[in-house]
Order: structure tokens, then sequence, then C-alpha cells
């Protein structure tokens, strides 16, 4: 059953720590993506990744990172360097056909919260 | 950065009503496609629309593409109270074929 997965569905996170956002697939993808969504907003783009061990800086890069040493893993880790994290976060993956990007699997998301 | 842009932000239609959207954007396109989102979920693909095609057909959904007016629509026919959702455009760039833009969605709404 190919897909892609995401954990915790909740996370809490106390000031000042760390927390790392789990991210698989099992779809053969190369390329996979992290998404921030704040309520009633679209999609903004942290970090994606189009081959292993090589990813790029999205939009709103700051106070993340990521490691891509599987092509089916990228885990997001929330530093604390970002001050406002709490949001819905979205991991994708797709395949890159002719240099344009195709469809986007998503998984189901982990919600962050601050306690 | 954002490239595509909903219309209507919120749609409240009566249950079997056709519900339109439309997306404009600002740049050449390789490719739009339509994603949709359930509360809390995910989002799910829709359909992709190639930059050479003017219409795509996928069940209730029809898609139309203008790339002279930069813009797009998605029409569900004979809506039904699933699909009460967000409704999501993304473009695939020119010459930025490493990721796609989403644009901020259009929440649809379905009465009963």
């Amino acid at each position: 059953d190919g897909g892609i997965t995401q954990s915790p569905k909740y996370l809490f996170r106390k000031e000042g720590q760390n927390v790392t956002l789990s991210c698989e697939q099992n779809l053969n993808h190369d390329a996979m993506y992290w998404y921030r969504q704040d309520p009633g907003q679209g999609l903004r783009l942290i970090y994606y990744s189009q081959i292993v061990n090589d990813f790029q800086k999205g939009d709103i890069a700051e106070g993340y990172s990521v490691s891509r040493e599987k092509k089916e893993s990228f885990p997001l880790t929330v530093t604390s360097a970002q001050k406002n994290p709490t949001a819905f976060y979205l991991c994708a993956s797709s395949i890159v056909r002719g240099g344009a990007q195709e469809t986007q699997y998503f998984g189901p998301g982990t919600r962050l919260l601050v306690l | 950065s954002q490239q595509g842009e909903e219309d209507p932000q919120a749609l409240s239609i009566q249950e079997g009503e056709n519900a339109t959207m439309n997306c404009s954007y600002k740049t050449s396109i390789n490719n739009l496609q339509w994603y949709r989102q359930n509360s809390g979920r995910g989002l799910v693909h829709l359909i992709l629309i190639r930059s050479n095609e003017r219409e795509k057909h996928s069940g209730r959904l029809r898609v139309t593409l203008d790339t002279s007016k930069k813009s797009s629509s998605l029409l569900i026919t004979a809506s039904r109270a699933a699909d009460t959702a967000s409704y999501f455009c993304a473009t695939s760039e020119r010459n930025r074929d490493d990721k796609i833009i989403f644009g901020k969605g259009t929440r649809l709404h379905i009465l009963p």
C-alpha cells in the first residue's frame, strides 16, 4: 500500500526546545517537500529536496532544518529559533518529469502546538 | 512568494448546484494543478492541466485554462455535501522547475 506518512499527528513543543517531524514515502519519488499552513491560509514552502543529500530553502526556511539521507525520508526539525511554530505542517512528494513539477502527494499532516 | 490567487475566498451553495472557483496567476507556467483539502487533513490532487491544454474533465470536475488571461477555473457539477472542503490551485512556473506554488484557496461549503 503505497503512500506518504507523517508522524506524530500532534506534537507539543516547549519553549526553547527543538522538535523533529517525521515524513516517509514509499512511492519511489525523488522530490520531497515541507509546507507550513496557518489557519485559513494557503501553503508556504519551508524546504524541498529533489535528490538524496541535497535540499534547498523555500520561502520561510528560517528556524527550520532538514536532512535527506535516504530517498524515503525527509525529516523536518523545528528549532528554538522559530519563534512562532504553531501551525499545521504538511509533507509532500512528487516525481519530476521533463524538468516540470508533476502531481504532489501529501501526507496527513502534523499539528504543532507550543506549550 | 505567491503565484496563484483563488476567487472567491469563500463560497456557499445549495446541494445539487454547480460550484465555480477561479485562479489567476502571474507568470508563464508548465502546468496548473487543483487540490482539495478537507478540514485538518492533507491535500488531495484533483486534476493537472498542462499549458498546451485548454480543458480537462474528471468525473464531475471540469477545469479550464486560459494562458492568455493567465487564469483557470474549476467547475464542480451537481455538488454534494462531501464536496465541502478548501480548494487550492498550484502552478509549476516555467524556468522554476523545482517547485510548485500554491494559492490561498477557496473554502467551499455545500448547504443541505
